[in-house]
């Protein structure tokens, strides 16, 4: 079974400065993937970044970057020059790339921006 | 494309009704699931399908139903409805073999009084 940890149940951050998002998860497959999911108030998921566990490569998507350590199983999210608009909850997930695998979702960390 | 549709957004139920949510995507994709979301917390699966005519139980499934007769459709069953099934409700789905996350419904936030 997947577990999904994510420590930090809110967190600030100064508009334009940057701030890192903790994610750390369990997983007893050697294939999987991991996302972060924004969800704005309204509660739409929006899939901001994914890692593909067999690339060593940290992903990247415009501001948003990750921070991946598989042997820590860790998965930190890092949201540069941050804007008003990234104000949400953003929760770290996994699946396993079994037939019938399903997303594990993390409990969630609030972001706020403050001016 | 419409993606992931739900039906309706906002309900509310009194103890002991009963409804059906309604899911249905337009992508033609294999799996589908049923997620909740309680207050602060993070989505808990509750059933999922990897096709039509195949459901399974998800983490949470107790007091709960699906069927899945065609591809497009998924549609969640709440019997005797409880004040612990108030929660947002997501539907989401995503085509066999690919890992590109899911594609998430609008959510129904369902009140049980």
């Amino acid at each position: 079974a997947q577990t999904v940890t994510q420590s930090q149940p809110e967190m600030s951050v100064q508009e334009a400065e940057t701030v890192t998002l903790s994610c750390t998860y369990d997983t007893s497959e050697s294939d999987y993937y991991l996302f972060w999911y924004k969800q704005p108030p309204s509660r739409q998921m929006i899939l901001v970044i994914r890692q593909e566990a067999y690339k060593q490569q940290n992903a990247t998507e415009n501001r948003f970057s990750v921070n991946f350590q598989k042997a820590a199983k860790s998965f930190s999210l890092k949201i540069s020059d941050s804007q008003l608009g990234d104000a949400a909850m953003y929760f770290c997930a996994s699946i396993n790339t079994g037939t019938a695998s399903k997303l594990t979702f993390g409990t969630g960390t609030r972001l706020q921006v403050t001016l | 494309n419409a993606g992931v549709t739900q039906t309706p957004k906002f309900r509310i139920l009194k103890i002991g009704q009963s409804m059906t949510l309604q899911c249905a995507q337009d992508m033609n994709h294999n799996y589908m699931y049923w997620y909740r979301q309680d207050p602060g917390m993070g989505l808990k699966l509750i059933y999922y399908s990897v096709g039509a005519g195949i459901t399974d139980k998800g983490e949470v499934p107790n007091g709960y139903n699906v069927s899945r007769s065609t591809t497009e459709d998924f549609p969640l069953r709440l019997e005797l409805a409880a004040p612990s099934q108030t929660s947002v409700y997501f539907c989401a789905s995503r085509s066999a073999g690919t890992f590109d996350g899911y594609t998430f419904g609008s959510g129904t936030r369902l009140t049980v009084v």
